[in-house]
């Protein structure tokens, strides 16, 4: 079924840039698409982009094409998502989602969920 | 990009009780490409169908999926406890865009 793993709680200030990741475990990681979708604090979901862990092809939704990257290290299984020039705005709890191997499709699993708070 | 617009925003319903949420899209869904998850306060959501009408691994009968083109619907039969959480849906027919969320809550 496998498992997705996200690294611990950010906080940072206005301007600053965050890298969350994403380890994958109990399937193969280069064969299935990675998602990042975020929450914020009482909202609902919005999607962000989607890597191939093994090509490390990228797109992202157009709000966040000038300040979004994501990246894989396939030697660990794990996935990158680093947004820059942080805004308060930008506070949510960030989620990295497994999709199938055709890249656009249902979501599972997801990983638990990293909060990224932003505040001067 | 594709808009999905769920409805009610809130029900409230008892338990044993046929709960049936709306998800509307903006232009016709290529495939029936839609999908329902499950979210609980402090969790990550959690797949219930995929494909429109598909069960996801371990979801209860009691959840159903239908619908196609612009119109979907998902039913929950008789209301567990367990049931009561937010409820999204989302399209991945044209990249991916996820609904506002329904509000399931004890009547």
């Amino acid at each position: 079924q496998g498992q997705l793993v996200q690294s611990g709680t950010e906080v940072k200030k206005p301007g600053a840039s965050v890298k969350v990741s994403c380890k994958a475990s109990g399937y193969s990681f280069t064969s299935y698409y990675i998602h990042w979708v975020r929450q914020a604090p009482g909202q609902g979901l919005e999607w962000m982009g989607i890597i191939h862990p093994g090509a490390g092809s990228t797109s992202f939704a157009r709000k966040f094409q000038d300040r979004l990257s994501m990246t894989r290290d396939t030697s660990t299984s794990t996935v990158y998502m680093e947004l820059y020039g942080l805004r308060s705005e930008d506070t949510a709890l960030y989620y990295c989602a497994r999709a199938t191997r055709t890249g656009y499709s249902w979501f599972d699993p997801w990983g638990q969920g990293t909060l990224v708070t932003v505040s001067s | 990009e594709i808009i999905l617009t769920q409805s009610p925003a809130t029900l409230s319903l008892s338990p044993g009780e046929r709960a049936t949420l709306s998800c509307g899209a903006s232009q016709s869904l290529a495939s029936n490409y839609l999908a329902w998850y499950q979210q609980k306060p402090g969790l990550a959501p959690r797949l219930l169908i995929y494909d429109a009408s598909s069960r996801a691994t371990g979801v209860p009968d009691r959840f159903s999926g239908s619908g196609s083109g612009t119109d979907f619907t998902l039913t929950i039969s008789r209301l567990e406890p367990e049931d009561f959480a937010v409820y999204y849906c989302q399209q991945y027919g044209s990249s991916v865009t996820f609904g506002q969320g329904t509000r399931l809550e004890i009547k």
